[in-house]
């Protein structure tokens, strides 16, 4: 299995509930992010990884928890979330070491999901 | 960071050329320009970045303006496959943060 894969595919969730998703890439990247794509609005970076650890967190509300245990993988943890919450959540990897570094993302297809 | 400006859509035909304009006048001397393609219910697509050169790939050729204050997406025989949203970012790398706006909406019709 190559490149960026991205489970689950489709999430339903009530606005009580706790899940996670799940991103592994088999590129050999260093670097990992996630983005949150609401309808008809730009890509937002939410969490950016290097190295296994955090660089950058563009003021994400508490209820979004990443998780990056190793370079192949990157989670994101959801709780309590909001109807607004309801969004492609895409991740994404690059070479690295560093953050972007002049190297182009490669993106699973993201998270479809719907809070209910 | 170089703020970048697309039309919102075009269209072309099959066989056809697509000529996909982006405008980054803020530009700055080592940032790259690159561009990127979404597929409906699929993650972006990288294709192609250049510094100051014409590129070409497999996908892809890219003009860049003299003043570097524009470039140009070319496909170069354009399919039904190709319609997309195409994203033109800046990037230096760094801690700089590339920022994807609305792109360009490409239709390409039979």
């Amino acid at each position: 299995e190559t490149g960026v894969t991205q489970t689950p595919r489709h999430l339903v969730m009530g606005m009580t509930n706790k899940k996670s998703l799940k991103c592994e890439q088999h590129l050999g990247h260093n670097a990992m992010y996630w983005y949150k794509q609401s309808a008809k609005k730009p890509l937002e970076l939410m969490f950016v990884y290097s190295l296994e650890e955090r660089v950058e967190n563009n003021s994400v509300p508490s209820r979004f928890s990443p998780e990056c245990p190793n370079s192949s993988h990157l989670f994101l943890h959801l709780h309590t979330l909001q109807p607004e919450d309801s969004a492609l959540y895409l991740c994404a990897s690059s070479p690295g070491p560093g953050a972007f570094s002049n190297q182009p993302q490669h993106f699973g297809d993201g998270t479809r999901l719907s809070i209910l | 960071d170089a703020k970048t400006t697309q039309p919102p859509s075009m269209d072309c035909a099959e066989g056809r050329a697509a000529n996909l304009p982006c405008n980054h006048s803020t530009i700055s001397g080592n940032e790259y320009v690159y561009w990127y393609r979404q597929i409906h219910s699929q993650g972006p697509q990288y294709i192609i970045h250049g510094l100051k050169n014409n590129e070409t790939n497999e996908m892809a050729s890219l003009i860049i303006t003299e003043d570097r204050k524009s470039s140009t997406l070319i496909l170069p025989h354009a399919t039904l496959r190709d319609t997309a949203v195409y994203y033109c970012i800046g990037s230096s790398g760094g801690s700089y943060i590339p920022t994807f706006g609305r792109g360009t909406s490409l239709i390409v019709h039979p």
